[in-house]
């Protein structure tokens, strides 16, 4: 079946502007998960979705936002964008969500701000 | 709050020789852990996990297991090939508020870049 897409693959932005980043989950998948991927900062968590809902929530200031549709696809927005706000940007699936359940990743939006 | 920490790289090998890297964790309550792999120019992969303490995950040569009393997770392989350069992480899943339901997120070392040479 096929994994979890994400698009565009790259963008440039630049200071100010806003981008929408979307993620396919794998089907029946209901659990969206974001994170963003630095060379100084490692991996850190964005936030989840489940069934349209947004259950968990990382340390991000409010410009980082996302929502979930009923197909389980699933948007992140960064307004006025920043130059730190460069970075790959991963979304995972999972089944349900449990602790136990394994995340399956896309291949990242690779975002620059100039 | 929760936390992982995992030594740094970049760690270069030799093909056919034996790989540690090593992975401690903070966390409160008892937490899941992974092994993720990323090749270079693909997304992250499952490598493998543990649920509870003393727990052995294994896949493709690798394995790690769960020590809850010296919280810490290591990965080890006996014999690695040049096919396994990546950049490995080793993260937990943080069960957050339990009335909230199972909800989860992953924890994240920083990665060990791994590069092993024929």
């Amino acid at each position: 079946k096929a994994g979890v897409t994400q698009t565009p693959r790259y963008l440039i932005k630049t200071r100010g502007q806003q981008v929408t980043l979307s993620c396919s989950p794998i089907s029946g998948h209901r659990s969206v998960s974001w994170y963003q991927q630095t060379p100084g900062q490692g991996l850190q968590f964005l936030f989840e979705y489940f069934s349209e809902t947004q259950r968990n929530k990382g340390n991000f200031p409010g410009r980082f936002s996302g929502r979930q549709f009923s197909n389980s696809r699933s948007e992140m927005n960064v307004s006025t964008l920043e130059l730190g706000d460069s970075a790959l940007y991963l979304c995972a699936s999972s089944l349900a969500g449990t602790v136990y359940a394994e995340a399956f990743f896309g291949q990242g939006t690779r975002l620059t701000v100039v | 709050g929760d936390s992982v920490t995992q030594m740094e790289g970049p760690v270069t090998l030799s093909e056919e020789a034996f790989l540690t890297i090593n992975c401690t964790y903070t966390a409160t309550g008892y937490p899941s852990l992974f092994w993720y792999v990323q090749y270079p120019g693909e997304g992250l992969q499952l490598l493998l996990k543990a649920t509870k303490a003393d727990d052995k995950g294994s896949n493709k040569g690798f394995e790690a297991t769960y020590r809850k009393e010296t919280t810490s997770f290591h990965l080890e392989k006996g014999s690695v090939q040049v096919s396994d350069s990546a950049v490995y992480f080793c993260a937990l899943s943080d069960q957050g508020s339990l009335n909230a339901g199972n909800n989860r997120k992953l924890i994240w070392g920083l990665g060990t870049s791994l590069a092993v040479n024929p």
